[in-house]
């Protein structure tokens, strides 16, 4: 079965500072997507970023960055120089093939990251 | 930008009672979603469908059922609400199959159902 772990049920870390939320996954699927969002206190879903199983490099959009392990089943969410804002809840996803049709994510625990002024 | 719309942001229902959850999307997309979200658990699958008048089950359909009778349009439906129906319900589209792996779901901003 497919799976995402967080283990980190919540971070802190100073403003200006960067910071690493883990994720890890277990798929037996050659073709699979990773994806991040960002909850904040509001509810909101924001997509953040997004990684591919076959892409030769990591993903990267503005200061999100993807380090992704294959071969560990790792995809790990790198923020750089943390904001105020970006405290909020961080969840890690998977795409799974569903019932035939492609489209559900499954997703992990989440993990809660504080930025500290 | 896509916009998924929930028609309510806070709700409260007695036990017993048939609750309608409403979601539309502006996108013009395939799939819809909806999911459940409670502390230290994420968000869980409930139903999702990828056609008009069809559906799949998620993880947790039990109590649940859903409506698809528009392409814009996706209702979850508590047949009797109970109080561990009480959580968070987030309704989310995507672009269907042919779009690829890299569609990222988009979300409404949830209703926050309480069953006292």
């Amino acid at each position: 079965a497919q799976k995402i772990t967080q283990t980190q049920p919540g971070m802190f870390v100073q403003e200006k500072e960067a910071v690493t939320l883990d994720c890890t996954y277990d798929t037996s699927d050659p073709s699979y997507g990773l994806f991040w969002y960002k909850q904040p206190s509001s509810g909101e879903m924001i997509f953040l970023i997004y990684q591919g199983s076959y892409d030769q490099q990591n993903a990267t959009e503005g200061r999100y960055s993807l380090n992704f392990q294959k071969a560990r089943k790792s995809a790990n969410l790198v923020i750089s120089a943390s904001q105020l804002g970006d405290s909020a809840m961080y969840f890690c996803a998977m795409r799974k093939n569903y019932g035939g049709s492609q489209g559900n994510l499954i997703f992990g625990k989440g993990t809660k990251l504080s930025v500290k002024p | 930008d896509v916009k998924v719309t929930q028609s309510s942001r806070y709700l409260v229902k007695r036990t017993g009672e048939k609750v309608f959850l409403e979601c539309v999307q502006d996108m013009d997309h395939e799939n819809m979603f909806w999911y459940r979200q409670d502390p230290g658990l994420g968000l869980r699958l409930i139903y999702f469908s990828y056609d008009v008048k069809m559906k799949e089950k998620g993880d947790i359909p039990e109590g649940y059922s859903v409506s698809r009778e528009k392409k814009e349009r996706f209702s979850l439906i508590l047949e009797s609400a109970s109080t561990n129906q009480t959580s968070m319900y987030l309704c989310a589209s995507s672009r269907g199959q042919g779009a690829g792996n890299n569609s990222p779901l988009h979300f409404g901003n949830g209703t926050r159902l309480t069953v006292t």
